[in-house]
């Protein structure tokens, strides 16, 4: 079953603006790790949060995890029309070497 | 640069003729895998490697090979292609543990089964 699941599937906001996107899981997890996916393009990555950690910061980046709900949150601060991409999710699976990705929120930043 | 690269970018093809397509990486990193993602269901991975030798199924292995002879080097194997493999593919690499570890993707290639 699918890991990790993104909402909203999409997002539109103005230029400026933040941008939240979250992330749901089932199973319990080692850390959990946000990419970014220009379109058609390789994912790159973003920030990793251990399961024992809260909130995690990187640049206008602010991760948080939620063990006990099993979810997790990506705001991007003041947005710029180069954070236009797919957001992604992905989680480990205790005791399996598997990264399991979410299905991602299309993330698009109006001038 | 430290980068992972595939090849071919984009391939069209037709159902039964073998492919293989390359993935090779510069940092030295243990770890490998394919991942292929298809709209409305993200990307799934399937098959991985910790190191030279050593593979192991992901979720959709079927249809799929792999081999890990180089540790640079991990090809994926389509023997007898069909038009459900038609997807975009993507190969990742990692120093350690897929766990807590940053994995480095490639550009993806594009194939195409007719």
């Amino acid at each position: 079953s699918q890991q990790g699941e993104e909402d909203p599937q999409a997002l539109s906001i103005q230029e400026g603006e933040n941008a939240t996107m979250n992330c749901s899981y089932k199973t319990s997890i080692n850390n959990l790790q946000w990419y970014r996916q220009n379109s058609g393009r390789g994912l790159v990555h973003l920030i990793l949060i251990r399961s024992n950690e809260r909130e995690k910061h990187s640049g206008r980046l602010r991760v948080t995890l939620d063990t006990s709900k099993k979810s997790s949150s990506l705001l991007i601060t003041a947005s710029r029309a180069a954070d236009t991409a797919s957001y992604f999710c992905a989680t480990d699976r205790r005791g399996a070497q598997k990264l399991v990705f979410g299905q991602g929120t299309r993330l698009t930043i109006n001038p | 640069e430290a980068q992972v690269t595939q090849n071919p970018r984009y391939l069209i093809t037709v159902t039964g003729k073998k492919l293989t397509v390359t993935c090779s990486q510069n940092m030295n990193h243990e770890y490998m895998s394919w991942y292929r993602q298809d709209p409305g269901l993200g990307l799934r991975q399937i098959y991985y490697s910790m190191n030279v030798e050593v593979t192991d199924k992901g979720d959709v292995p079927e249809g799929y090979k792999v081999s890990r002879k180089e540790k640079r080097n991990f090809p994926l194997i389509l023997e007898s292609p069909s038009p459900n493999q038609t997807s975009l593919y993507f190969c990742a690499s990692s120093s350690g543990l897929v766990s807590n570890t940053e994995q480095f993707f490639g550009p993806g290639t594009r194939l195409t089964v007719l």
